[in-house]
């Protein structure tokens, strides 16, 4: 079993819509949460950082940690086509499989 | 954000050939950065841990003979993929670990994708 487990989709959704993109992970000893946007051929880039359970929001972007259940995820609001890329959890050091995200206009 | 430079972003070379890959961070120390391999539509595989002073963990399967990585400086990370073959040919990815004011961050380069011929 991976310690992160993510569906890696693809998800399609038209543009405006709310994604809510979603991973589960085993080790309860993962301290802190990441949420990363991956383009094509790019490095991963740090969209969301969280230590703790609860919401954190920042512009368009919600990450919410659930320690009890260990679920993670990431609400991506008023999507738009350039959010379209593949979205990676972590947990600790420990990545999730990606799931890719298109946004159609 | 943090900045973590990655060099070169593309590389071609001959098979037999060793091929180096740099990864800095910019504005931050970092005692410990990571190496990733990633094929095409697939997630990130981590290679190795590679600490400041020390030598490297590497994960399981991967050759350290292989895969070369040196950790001289708190900025400079280096990969030598050594007698590259064309199945080494693949995309490869640098992290570094920022500990600052409000926990531990991972930072990424923008990736080199490595072509052996």
């Amino acid at each position: 079993q991976k310690e992160v487990e993510q569906d890696p989709g693809p998800l399609s959704v038209p543009e405006g819509a709310i994604v809510s993109l979603n991973c589960t992970y085993s080790n309860s000893a993962f301290q802190y949460f990441m949420w990363y946007r991956q383009y094509s051929r790019k490095g991963p880039e740090l969209l969301m950082y969280t230590y703790s359970s609860g919401n954190k929001e920042d512009g368009r972007f919600t990450a919410q940690v659930d320690k009890s259940s260990k679920y993670i995820s990431l609400f991506i609001r008023d999507s738009q086509p350039s959010d379209s890329a593949t979205y990676l959890c972590a947990g600790d050091m420990r990545f999730g499989a990606g799931t890719r995200l298109t946004v159609k206009p | 954000g943090a900045v973590v430079s990655q060099h070169p972003s593309r590389v071609i070379c001959k098979s037999g050939t060793s091929v180096k890959i740099e990864c800095r961070s910019l504005d931050f120390q970092a005692t410990t950065m990571f190496w990733y391999r990633q094929f095409p539509k697939q997630s990130l595989m981590l290679m190795a841990t590679s600490n400041e002073g020390s030598k490297a963990t590497y994960e399981q399967g991967v050759e350290k003979d292989k895969f070369l990585i040196n950790h001289a400086s708190l900025t400079l990370s280096t990969l030598t993929v050594t007698s590259a073959h064309p199945e080494d040919s693949s995309f490869y990815i640098c992290s570094a670990r920022d500990a600052g004011v409000g926990g531990e961050k991972l930072f990424f380069g923008s990736g080199t994708q490595l072509s052996v011929l």
